[in-house]
């Protein structure tokens, strides 16, 4: 266990619907990340927050919605999906301080858009 | 723009052989290199992280080198067993949180 924790570990949904990704670390972090990874491509980063503020976003379409409410939480709302969304999606955490910002990473939700 | 390159995409081996694992950079300015182990299917595991100002770190059987100005990091694995075997990712962070992924070795260790 990381200390990373995401659920559902496997979601199958159609492109009508909306569902929502959860994350949670109890690391004491103060930086989350969303992570997409398909098959036979690298992890592309899709949003950071740090401190609760957005910093990152990488030129993620607007169908996917990050929300982070708090430090330990972390959320990613999918609605309107086309089929080659469906990946694993990874959420990661770290510290700020420092010049560490080792990444910690969950186990991520294998999502599949039919 | 960031590019992370690893070397070979696959590697089979004999269980006991030392090996190494390549990872190239572009961008020399560098915040941290980071190395995971990724079994199919599952999350990330954090192996070894090196800071810019650090030239190698180690744990058990894993050593992990950094040379930011030719912009390569390699992994070695002494004394490979079949639990060894999973896909072995490099990340490397230009600035503070943002990580570029290479896309992998998946490594086979044989009984």
């Amino acid at each position: 266990e990381t200390g990373v924790t995401q659920t559902p570990r496997h979601l199958v949904m159609g492109m009508t619907n909306k569902k929502s990704l959860k994350c949670e670390q109890h690391l004491g972090h103060n930086a989350m990340y969303w992570y997409k990874q398909s098959a036979k491509k690298p992890l592309e980063l899709m949003f950071v927050y740090s401190l609760e503020e957005r910093v990152e976003n990488n030129s993620v379409p607007s169908r996917f919605s990050p929300e982070c409410p708090n430090s330990s939480h972390l959320f990613l709302h999918l609605h309107t999906l086309q089929p080659e969304d469906s990946a694993l999606y990874l959420c990661a955490s770290s510290r700020t301080s420092g010049s560490s910002y080792e990444q910690y990473f969950g186990p991520g939700t294998r999502l599949t858009v039919t | 723009k960031q590019e992370v390159t690893q070397i070979p995409a696959a590697l089979s081996v004999p269980e006991g052989e030392n090996l190494v694992l390549n990872c190239s950079f572009t961008d020399s300015a560098i915040y941290n290199l980071q190395w995971f182990r990724q079994d199919p299917g599952k999350g990330l595991t954090s192996l070894l992280l090196i800071q810019s100002s650090q030239r190698e770190q180690t744990s058990g059987r894993l050593n992990a080198s950094l040379d930011k100005s030719s912009g390569r990091s390699t992994l070695y694995i002494a004394a490979s067993q079949p639990g060894d075997s999973a896909t072995y990712l490099c990340a490397v962070a230009t600035n503070a949180g943002k990580s570029t992924f290479g896309d992998g070795t998946t490594l086979t260790v044989k009984p």
